[in-house]
């Protein structure tokens, strides 16, 4: 098993939606995660971090971690045409080097 | 604040040639982490570095190596290239070793022919 694996998708959604991303992790990576944004030919963007349980809300972002199920997730609340891209999930050990896991990410489409 | 610097940008080889790759980072950026994104694949960790130092190596064939200067820029190199190493490769730096500060730059792409 992969450390982190994501549902490819593609997802698709209509503009003023709840886009809903999923993530799972094995216990090689339990520590820290990361969501990440990448547009098209460009590179990827860090949007939210989480550490804990719970949920962890930055404006129309939601991430959610549940460490008993292994599962991350990341909500896009109101979705915009701009969020349209590849989102990908990390996850890292927790020790002290900057090494990331990276699921292979999921394709949103927010369509108007 | 300028962010992080690839070049080159693209790159078209041919199998058996050797790349170098080279990155800098933020000011003030000490950790620089190289990954590999392929469609197939996605993205992979190649190594990283701090302070001159590899912390971090990733399962890569000896092929991969790297290096890092005492201004913190860094550089990788590819030998004996395989069509399998096209791909986009994307320098990372960080302040220290503190993911939240992580940026990418904007990733050379390669093509081996």
């Amino acid at each position: 098993q992969k450390e982190v694996e994501q549902n490819s998708g593609p997802l698709s959604v209509p503009e003023g939606a709840i886009a809903s991303l999923n993530c799972t992790y094995s216990d090689r990576v339990s520590q820290s995660f990361f969501w990440y944004r990448q547009y098209s030919g460009k590179s990827p963007e860090l949007i939210m971090s989480i550490y804990s349980n719970g949920d962890k809300e930055d404006g129309r972002f939601t991430a959610q971690l549940n460490k008993a199920s292994q599962y991350v997730s990341l909500l896009i609340r109101d979705s915009q045409p701009s969020d349209s891209a590849t989102y990908l999930c990390a996850g890292d050990r927790g020790s002290t080097l900057g090494r990331l896991y990276f699921g292979r990410g999921t394709q949103l489409t927010v369509w108007p | 604040k300028a962010g992080v610097t690839q070049t080159p940008r693209y790159l078209i080889k041919t199998r058996g040639q050797q790349v170098t790759l080279s990155c800098s980072p933020i000011s003030g950026h000490r950790s620089v982490s190289w990954y590999q994104q392929t469609p197939g694949q996605g993205l992979q960790f190649l190594f990283e570095y701090f302070s001159e130092t590899q912390r971090n190596k990733g399962n890569f064939p000896g092929r991969f190596s790297g290096r890092q200067f005492s201004n913190s820029r860094s550089e990788m190199n590819v030998s004996t290239l395989e069509l399998g190493d096209s791909a986009l490769y994307l320098c990372a730096s960080s302040v220290g070793l503190v993911k939240e500060t992580q940026y990418f730059g904007p990733g050379t792409r390669l093509l081996v022919l």
